[in-house]
């Protein structure tokens, strides 16, 4: 069955950087674009960014244009979301997520990021 | 605020049919698909509504999605305690080049 699990998340300071991962398995990880979501305290979802299947397509959300960088590695099954000068503001739970017509079908269980002095 | 709008709340009783919506614009809802995801607490989302009306395997047919013009609904019939839960509409926005979602809709069974 389809996985996703998330990590590298934890306390970071802000103006640090931080990189997250998605480990995929249960299907053919190269063939689906992949994105990222999260999800503030007590807040809603928010869409991050989106990688297309090969790579050669990624968009990000305006709040983290700039700052946020999507990757893959299709070798190794995983998605890499690299976090730069990080604010309070992105405190969040953050979920990776399966591309599918555009939007997403599975998700992971997510992985916490707090940045905080 | 969030690019698509749902109601914050929404409730019934054991048994009732509750309908919650999401009303977005040509940009969004006009000209792409619409997924409704259900959060239930301390978890992450689950798809329950894909491509406006389809629902993935083992999604109860109590759940039924829907869409017209730019706006979009999700529709649960026989409710149940255990469908106390978060709900987010989804879709693709073409001027923003991503994904936008509703601000989630907390349904409560009284």
């Amino acid at each position: 069955q389809v996985q996703l699990v998330e990590s590298g998340g934890g306390v970071v300071q802000p103006g640090r950087s931080l990189r997250l991962s998605c480990a995929a398995s249960g299907f053919s990880f190269r063939n689906y674009g992949m994105h990222w979501v999260r999800q503030a305290p007590g807040k809603g979802l928010e869409w991050v960014a989106v990688i297309w299947n090969d790579g050669s397509n990624k968009n990000y959300a305006d709040s983290v244009k700039g700052r946020f960088s999507i990757s893959r590695d299709n070798s190794k099954n995983t998605l890499y979301l690299q976090m730069s000068s990080l604010r309070a503001e992105d405190t969040a739970v953050y979920y990776c997520a399966r591309r599918y017509q555009l939007l997403m079908d599975y998700w992971g269980l997510g992985t916490q990021v707090t940045v905080s002095s | 605020q969030s690019v698509l709008t749902q109601p914050p709340s929404a409730s019934g009783t054991p048994g009732q049919r509750v309908t919650i919506s999401c009303s977005g614009s040509s940009s969004n809802i006009g000209s792409n698909i619409v997924n409704w995801f259900q959060q239930l607490p301390g978890t992450a989302p689950k798809l329950l509504i894909y491509s406006n009306n389809l629902r993935p395997s083992g999604v109860p047919d109590r759940f039924s999605g829907s869409k017209s013009g730019t706006s979009g609904s999700l529709a649960i019939s026989g409710l149940q305690s255990d469908d106390e839960a978060e709900y987010y509409c989804a879709t693709w926005d073409d001027s923003l080049n991503g994904v936008v979602f509703g601000g989630g809709t907390k349904l409560t069974v009284l």
